[in-house]
């Protein structure tokens, strides 16, 4: 079946370094590609997505790149701020088989 | 729209009772999928329902869980007799079609005493 497998953590960096989380996929068809982030006590919140090969997901600085050659999704931001301290999720749904990666925990520090 | 609306946000329980969570999906939304989160085993899919009949329920644990969409607006996850390895976060989401993004609640926190 369906698989992602995300950079496992904890990821600790300090503030403005630069974030990277690999995250590779494992689908028949097509499927389209998301992050989530999670901060304490909430659900998952949709933080970018992308639907087809060589579409680039951003927001609030985060990008992505959907990799079809690699079947990669990796997680970016160039200058991570202390509030971006979360559990970040990488995902695909194909026809509404929706997967999740285990969740990789990022720390910033002032 | 006020998003997906999990009740109650937290419970606790004792071995043995029955628990039952409900959500109700984003207006519009045609897909709802339960999931569970714990430390172990990270995020589950339960079981998932399109245009309120159940499609994939490969991921629900066992007889004592039980899930129904009785209509659009509306969905429950049963388990009876609750047990300590049930405590987790249960999550409800809803999205409007196939590939799309699903929209998440805020959780349900079980704990079983």
């Amino acid at each position: 079946g369906d698989s992602v497998t995300q950079m496992e953590g904890p990821v600790t960096l300090s503030e403005e370094a630069c974030l990277t989380i690999n995250c590779t996929y494992t689908a028949t068809g097509y499927p389209s590609l998301f992050w989530y982030v999670q901060y304490p006590g909430e659900g998952l919140q949709l933080l970018l997505k992308a639907t087809k090969a060589d579409d680039k997901g951003s927001n609030k600085g985060f990008e992505a790149t959907y990799r079809k050659e690699t079947t990669s999704f990796h997680l970016e931001k160039g200058s991570v701020q202390v509030s971006d301290s979360a559990v970040y999720f990488c995902a695909l749904n194909n026809n509404n088989d929706m997967r999740f990666g285990a969740g990789t925990r990022l720390t910033v520090k002032p | 729209d006020a998003g997906v609306i999990q009740s109650p946000r937290h419970e606790v329980t004792e071995m043995g009772q029955e628990v039952t969570l409900r959500c109700k999906p984003i207006s519009g939304h045609n897909s709802l999928f339960w999931y569970r989160q714990t430390m172990m085993r990270g995020l589950e899919l339960l079981i998932y329902f399109n245009n309120n009949v159940p499609i994939d329920d490969s991921g629900m644990p066992e007889d004592r869980f039980s899930a129904k969409m009785p209509n659009a607006s509306f969905s429950t996850l049963k388990i009876q007799p609750s047990e300590p390895r049930d405590s987790a976060v249960y999550f409800c989401a809803s999205n409007i079609g196939l590939n799309t993004e699903a929209f998440f609640g805020q959780g349900t926190r079980l704990t079983v005493v």
